[in-house]
């Protein structure tokens, strides 16, 4: 029943070695969004889709790619993973355009390790 | 710049009441919204406030004051399964979202 789903749910790597994040969704929400969230720390917002139009955050590093191939899937690249990299990575879905609480339905998010 | 501040950790008994705050400076006030998330999960939407006043839901209630910039989330007769972090997070002007570190909380016995 899960609504956004993101694989893998655990990714080791090397360092350096590119990793790509997938989510889909079964909700057909018109935005999706790439979080990046460190332990204790807020999610960080790195890009958003609202519908085909990519919205890259001003301080997300160009280390940080995205695709969108159609409503239901997104991926996240990340071209060469340092140590810093390291993290929870979420995926989120809204409808955007209506009015009220717009509440966003997450993934259960891909744990990056960076060896 | 934008900023949302809540207690970092926070600690309760079990079958008692608990109150976390949120005071935020954002570009602008559309909603916010409290959020649940589990150790390595996702977070989980628990309430939304956009007028001022009370939300109540079951054992858990929102409380939103935007002239103060002030929110804060009730939770009444704890469980152990309420032990998470508890997110606070407001959408502002352009219609992002502006999230808070997080209060983790801690149910104890």
């Amino acid at each position: 029943d899960a609504m956004v789903i993101q694989n893998p749910r655990y990714q080791v790597t090397q360092f350096g070695k590119p990793v790509t994040l997938s989510c889909s969704q079964t909700l057909n929400h018109n935005v999706m969004y790439w979080y990046q969230q460190k332990s204790s720390q807020a999610p960080k917002l790195l890009f958003h889709y609202y519908d085909k139009d990519f919205n890259n955050e001003a301080d997300t590093p160009d280390n940080f790619q995205s695709r969108r191939p159609n409503t239901s899937f997104c991926f996240l690249d990340i071209r060469s993973p340092g140590l810093g990299d390291a993290a929870m990575y979420l995926c989120a879905t809204v409808q955007g355009g209506v009015s009220g609480a717009n509440v966003l339905t997450f993934g259960a998010g891909s744990r990056l390790t960076v060896l | 710049g934008q900023n949302i501040d809540q207690p970092t950790e926070m600690t309760a008994t079990e079958g008692a009441i608990v109150q976390i705050n949120c005071t935020y400076q954002t570009s602008g006030f559309n909603g916010l919204f409290w959020y649940q998330q589990h150790a390595g999960e996702a977070p989980t939407f628990l309430s939304y406030n956009v007028l001022d006043g009370l939300e109540e839901k079951g054992r858990f209630s929102s409380f939103l004051s935007r002239s103060k910039g002030y929110s804060y989330l009730l939770l009444k007769e704890l469980q152990m399964k309420d032990s998470a972090s508890y997110l606070c997070a407001v959408r502002d002007s352009n219609y992002q979202l502006i999230w808070g570190a997080g209060t983790k909380l801690i149910i104890k016995p």
